[in-house]
């Protein structure tokens, strides 16, 4: 099955920095990538998504980039505000039957 | 609207007791399903998937079972909990339109003690 890795596992940055964290995916059937924000407690969020038919997408202050050649996506925050703070989950779905695989999380903390 | 239900929030169970979770869909029809599970600070397991009713695949070997028996409903159990089953329990759904998408439930907190 797919087998998604995700980079760094924890994440410390200054309030108004940039975050960047990486994932790579083994499955090349894999054609999305979503990218899901965890707060203590609550359920994952999806905050932005890519499609293999894509190589970025931007949301506001959230990027997301693929290179579907080397199997590798990530997320970029620009302006990190402390409302940031939370664990990032990104995906792989796979074209049977829709499922999707986690990476491990990165634990990001945008100080003030 | 579309949405998912899924009960209970929290649970404290004993070793060796039965489980019943269940999560339910709104809105849609014949959505693919799935259980996933998070043991503390760690990430998403996959447990079960179904695309369909009485169809499950099971992704890892374990003390637990799914089954689905309404288009809308999905469900997680166990005969006898271990310790080890603690964790946060989430299912989730696809919404297929307009465009493919994971949604998750609220999610379970068991506590096996």
């Amino acid at each position: 099955g797919e087998n998604v890795e995700q980079h760094p596992s924890t994440l410390s940055v200054q309030e108004g920095d940039s975050a960047v964290i990486k994932c790579t995916y083994s499955d090349s059937a894999s054609n999305y990538f979503p990218w899901y924000k965890q707060e203590l407690g609550k359920r994952p969020q999806l905050i932005i998504d890519i499609r293999s038919n894509v190589g970025e997408k931007k949301d506001q202050r959230i990027a997301v980039t693929l290179n579907k050649t080397a199997k590798h996506f990530s997320l970029h925050i620009t302006e990190t505000q402390p409302e940031d703070s939370a664990v990032y989950f990104c995906a792989a779905s796979s074209s049977n039957f829709n499922k999707f695989y986690f990476g491990s999380g990165t634990k990001l903390n945008v100080k003030p | 609207s579309q949405t998912i239900h899924q009960w209970p929030a929290t649970l404290v169970q004993p070793v060796g007791s039965p489980l019943s979770l269940e999560c339910t869909v709104e809105g849609t029809s014949n959505p693919n399903l799935y259980w996933y599970r998070q043991a503390a600070g760690r990430g998403l397991q996959l447990l079960f998937y179904s695309v369909g009713i009485g169809q499950i695949s099971s992704e890892v070997p374990q003390n637990l079972s799914a089954s689905r028996p309404q288009d809308r409903q999905f469900i997680l159990s166990s005969k006898k909990l271990l310790l080890s089953d603690s964790g946060f329990y989430l299912c989730a759904w696809v919404r297929l339109r307009p465009d493919e998408k994971l949604f998750f439930g609220s999610g379970t907190q068991l506590s096996v003690l």
